[in-house]
Order: structure tokens, then C-alpha cells, then sequence
């Protein structure tokens, strides 16, 4: 059980720019979770996935944002035309049962 | 909708001092409930859960939270600090598949 992992886990990109993170969760895992992060809150929820089926989306996940988990491994979380707004810690999370998940370490975006 | 309050953004203790973080949950169905820790540039790290089984659920790095039905709080307990317990904690609520975080604690500990 090497945990959940993520990459990359820093990110500087320009405003306009598209950027794509991944994360890749414990193996025998079905469930994975994307969450986002500002300075001084606690995480907030994006979208979850239950094998390669996207069950749910919060309505912060704007349509700049997609994410997908293609043969319900790995997923990826694309930002199109990045804004200022965007700068946040993007957390990726998995779990086998519906609670109990368990986090990677994060990505830190910053867009200047 | 479920959410969930954590009372006071910072708590400062001495080494050796008792810890105690204060969450409190509302949620219109028996909730699962969970204490995560943060260190600095770091993902969060599961430090308990209440899943409706005992109401005094121990967890790791000698933490414990009781769950009070009546006054729908599920607050955090370390009976002495040490230094490697800084850090921010959040609790968290179940809401369908997904989890509500409060906005965290940070704790600080002093020599």
C-alpha cells in the first residue's frame, strides 16, 4: 500500500494557461474524490468518481473544469484558462467504502 | 445540508497540557464523523472516525473524540501536548458520498 499519490505537487503557471494534474489512488480502491483547498479553509469538494463513472460535481467545479478517471485507476483534473481565483491546493482522496478516504499530498497551484 | 463548526480558528497550549479542539456537526441524518490533522505543505492524514459504533472512538497519536448526541458536538482530546502536534485539524461530516470539512483548527504548542 504505497498510499495515494499525486502529481506534480507544485504548479506555477500563467493566467489564460491550461494546466492537468493527476492523481493516482490506493489500488484496490473504487472511489476517488477531488477537493480544493484555499489559504486558511478547510477543503472543499469538486467531484467524486466511482470507478471510471463521475457520480457527482460540486457547482464550484466550473465548466473550465474536467475531470476524468479512465478504466477507474488513475484521474486526471484539467483547468482550462486558468484565473487568479484558481491559485488553491487541489487534494485527491480514495477510498473503498463510502467514508473513511484517505488523501494524497496535494498539489499546489499557483497562477500568477 | 450537513456542516459542520469548529470553534476557534487557533488554540495555544503548553507542552503537557491537555489538548481540546471543538467541533460541533449538524446533520439531519446520524452522521459519520472524522478528525483529520494538516502539517504544513502536507495532504490531511485520518486521525479518527465515528461511525456509529462506541461514542468514544481513540485515535492514532493518543487523540480521542467523544460523540454527545444531545449536543451534536464531537470534540478532540489529547490529555498532554507535544511539540509534534502542531499542526491544523479539521473535522469532517459524511454528506452522501462526499466529506464537509469545518474551517480547521490550528494548534500551536508551546516549550
Amino acid at each position: 500500500d504505497t498510499g495515494v499519490s499525486q502529481d506534480p505537487r507544485h504548479k506555477i503557471t500563467k493566467r489564460g494557461q491550461n494546466v492537468t494534474f493527476r492523481c493516482d489512488p490506493i489500488s484496490e480502491h473504487n472511489r476517488l474524490y477531488w477537493y480544493r483547498q484555499t489559504l486558511g479553509q478547510g477543503p472543499e469538494f469538486l467531484t467524486y468518481f466511482q470507478n471510471e463513472a463521475q457520480l457527482e460535481k460540486s457547482r464550484l467545479l466550473s465548466d473550465r473544469f474536467s475531470a476524468e478517471r479512465p478504466k477507474g485507476s488513475f484521474s486526471t483534473l484539467e483547468i482550462q484558462r486558468t484565473e487568479q481565483g484558481d491559485s488553491a491546493m487541489y487534494l485527491c482522496a480514495s477510498s473503498l467504502e463510502p467514508y473513511e478516504q484517505y488523501f494524497g499530498p496535494g498539489t499546489r497551484l499557483t497562477v500568477t | 445540508a450537513q456542516s459542520v463548526t469548529q470553534l476557534g480558528s487557533h488554540v495555544s497550549v503548553s507542552e503537557g497540557a491537555l489538548v481540546l479542539l471543538r467541533c460541533n456537526y449538524s446533520s439531519s441524518v446520524p452522521p459519520y464523523l472524522f478528525w483529520y490533522v494538516q502539517y504544513p505543505n502536507q495532504g490531511l492524514q485520518l486521525l479518527l472516525k465515528y461511525t456509529s459504533a462506541a461514542t468514544l472512538v481513540k485515535g492514532i497519536n493518543g487523540f480521542e473524540a467523544e460523540f454527545k448526541k444531545s449536543e451534536t458536538s464531537f470534540h478532540l482530546t489529547k490529555p498532554s501536548a507535544h511539540m509534534s502536534d502542531a499542526a491544523e485539524y479539521f473535522c469532517a461530516v459524511t454528506q452522501a458520498q462526499k466529506l464537509v470539512f469545518g474551517q480547521g483548527t490550528r494548534l500551536t504548542i508551546n516549550p
